[in-house]
């Protein structure tokens, strides 16, 4: 079963508008975090956002906003007035206690969304 | 700070060739990451180093090598490319494996002919 699944492939969205991209994820940790990755078209991996399993309020950074709906296993990533800039790909990602060595996190990635604003 | 870097940026090798990346972190971090990001996914994890001294295996780790040489550098060692291999691979780092962050380099583009 895929530990974390980003349902959109691709979305468009008009500059000046908000945008939610989805992310559920599956685990059986109780203590475990969420992470919002942009790539742009140049390559690099940019870090977002995070949030923790335990926190009770959900993450903000600028205009990224994380929606942590625990309960539906869900944490959404909303981009408030969107600029031409934030077209991109976005990776959504949880760190949980790893498989193999089963003490040390590893990050595990969803397969992305692509995300193009319009001017 | 430069950051997390790594080198080379691109490499063509031929099936069976051998090589090195190599990846230095500035920040003084305890964990280092390799990934692989194949077309249209997302990274996949290689391999870890949670501190100086230990390394694990992650998801996809068939083919490859790491040494921990430092604090500072995680290296990955493919000893016979094959074109399955073919992939672009990011090296990241974080203050701990329990770190709210991991920081990544720019990426190695590697094509195995």
């Amino acid at each position: 079963a895929q530990k974390i699944t980003q349902t959109q492939p691709g979305m468009f969205v008009q500059e000046k508008e908000a945008v939610t991209l989805d992310c559920t994820y599956d685990t059986s940790d109780q203590s475990y975090g969420l992470f919002w990755y942009k790539q742009p078209s140049s390559g690099e991996m940019i870090f977002l956002i995070y949030q923790g399993s335990y926190d009770e309020q959900n993450a903000t950074e600028g205009r990224y906003s994380l929606n942590f709906q625990k309960a539906r296993k869900s944490a959404n990533l909303v981009i408030s007035a969107s600029q031409l800039g934030d077209s991109a790909m976005y990776f959504c990602a949880m760190r949980e206690r790893s498989l193999v060595s089963g003490s040390a996190r590893q990050l595990t990635f969803g397969s992305g969304t692509q995300l193009t604003v319009l001017p | 700070n430069a950051g997390v870097t790594q080198t080379p940026k691109f490499q063509v090798l031929k099936t069976g060739q051998s090589m090195t990346l190599q990846c230095a972190q500035d920040m003084n971090h305890n964990s280092m990451y390799w990934y692989r990001q194949d077309p249209g996914m997302g990274l996949r994890l290689i391999y870890y180093s949670a501190s100086e001294g230990t390394t694990d295996k992650g998801e996809v780790p068939n083919g490859y090598n790491v040494s921990r040489l430092n604090k500072r550098e995680f290296s990955l060692r493919l000893e016979s490319a094959a074109p399955s291999q073919t992939s672009v691979y990011f090296c990241a780092s974080s203050e701990s494996d329990r770190g709210n962050e991991q920081f990544f380099g720019p990426g190695t583009r590697l094509t195995v002919l």
